[in-house]
């Protein structure tokens, strides 16, 4: 049973263009939390999705960020426009139910901007 | 807002002594409490949990003690390994809003 999977482990984009991570939760998980670790922080909440639902974004930025979990395929985090501040590690956990707290991550996918 | 605080960035232990590391939050509506593990260039993985009814909770090495009065936690581990090395995040969640929101991490090194 393969884990929470996420690719590209490793991202490079030019500051204006966009960025796609994207994320394949366990099999059989629903739910679809992203988190943002910025250089020396901790990991802070981004998005909750459920299949076809954004269930909590309240940690998203206003601008430039969006993210998708469609019925088929993996859960999409988008950033257009980037800038040297979305550097960052972004990781992706999945869940059986939602109140599984035991939320399994994936690797998480480095974005450098330059 | 930080509400799951780790004050010590960092920390040292020998091997085979106990580590301690500490927690503080604010939010008196957390239900759940979580330690994650986390090595370089991946994800967090689950270590261990406690719900806000409990005051211990005890897997192993591991132990987690639960103050609510004073809106604390902390992990123990012992005996420690080199093993144990890692970036240590707590981490807390409201089963209202369903989401879990981490301190800043902790990261523990053994010393042989």
């Amino acid at each position: 049973n393969a884990g929470v999977m996420q690719n590209p482990r490793h991202l490079v984009r030019r500051r204006g263009q966009e960025a796609r991570l994207r994320c394949s939760p366990m099999k059989g998980h629903s739910h679809v939390y992203w988190y943002r670790q910025l250089p020396e922080e901790g990991l802070k909440f981004m998005v909750y999705l459920q299949k076809e639902n954004i269930i909590d974004e309240s940690g998203m930025p206003k601008e430039r960020f969006s993210a998708e979990f469609p019925k088929e395929g993996p859960s999409i985090l988008r950033i257009q426009q980037v800038v040297r501040g979305d550097s960052a590690a972004y990781f992706c956990a999945s869940s059986l139910q939602g109140r599984d707290t035991e939320a399994f991550f994936g690797q998480g996918t480095r974005l450098t901007v330059v | 807002d930080q509400q799951v605080k780790q004050n010590s960035p960092s920390l040292s232990v020998q091997e085979g002594r106990i580590s301690i590391l500490n927690c503080d939050y604010t939010n008196s509506m957390f239900d759940y409490f979580l330690w994650y593990k986390k090595y370089p260039a991946e994800g967090p993985t689950f270590l261990i949990s406690i719900s806000s009814i409990k005051d211990k909770n005890e897997d192993g090495r591991f132990t987690v003690f639960l103050n609510k009065s004073a809106k604390h936690l902390s992990l123990h581990i012992v005996p420690s390994q080199p093993g144990d090395s890692a970036v240590y995040f707590c981490a807390a969640i409201n089963f209202g809003n369903e989401k879990l929101t981490f301190g800043t991490g902790t990261r523990l090194t053994i010393i042989p």
